[in-house]
């Protein structure tokens, strides 16, 4: 079974800051890993992925994430926040089957606080 | 441009009535999710539907049902028998693997 850990679910940080949402999961076979943020009032918007290529991944908005499989760790990161930034993010693993029992899993959530 | 519709973005429900979300999507997904969204509480499953006519209960799927009569349409019906119906409603798809899943913009449901 997956699972999926944020850890801290609510971070403040002042703007131009750097951002670090820490995400940790666990999964029997080499995962997918994903990114979203959620606006108020609106749906999920990806963000970045994993897909076994780069470890490194950079997305949208700045924000670049590194998979570290001896840490079993998706952390998030941006080097300088923006009010804009403010948001909740999602970190969800997938074990990237397809078929009938295709689902993500996902954290529950850490709202990003940015401070003038 | 394709993607997942969701309607209406608010909805307001008496005590005692069903009501029905829609949700629709031109990306040619075979798989969709209904999650539910509650402050504090992350995503929870409800139902999904991997292909037409079939689907499976998600985590919490007591009180609602579905119908997955098409493959662009997966509405979600909140009975009477939800006690605590009030709540985001997101709709989700995907074709699987590496794609992760879309979102829709959500459906705030709240009971009067």
């Amino acid at each position: 079974a997956q699972s999926v850990t944020q850890l801290g679910s609510h971070v403040s940080v002042s703007e131009g800051a750097l951002v670090l949402l820490r995400c940790n999961y666990s999964s029997s076979v080499p995962p997918y890993l994903f990114w979203y943020v959620q606006y108020p009032n609106q749906g999920l918007q990806l963000l970045l992925k994993y897909t076994s290529a780069a470890t490194l991944v950079k997305g949208i908005n700045g924000f670049e994430a590194e998979f570290k499989k001896s840490e079993t760790s998706f952390h998030l990161t941006k080097p300088s926040a923006h009010m804009s930034d403010a948001a909740e993010y999602f970190c969800a693993v997938s074990d990237g089957g397809g078929g009938s029992n295709y689902k993500l899993t996902f954290g529950k959530g850490t709202l990003l606080t940015v401070n003038p | 441009d394709g993607g997942i519709t969701q309607s209406p973005k608010y909805l307001f429900r008496k005590e005692g009535q069903n009501v029905t979300l829609s949700c629709e999507q031109n990306l040619n997904h075979d798989a969709m999710y209904w999650y539910r969204q509650d402050p504090g509480q992350g995503l929870r499953l409800i139902y999904y539907s991997q292909i037409v006519n079939d689907f499976q209960k998600g985590d919490i799927a007591e009180g609602y049902s579905v119908s997955r009569e098409k493959k662009e349409s997966f509405p979600l019906t909140v009975t009477s028998a939800q006690k605590n119906p009030t709540a985001f409603y997101l709709c989700a798809s995907t074709i699987g693997g590496s794609k992760g899943y879309t979102f829709g913009s959500g459906t705030r449901l709240t009971v009067v």
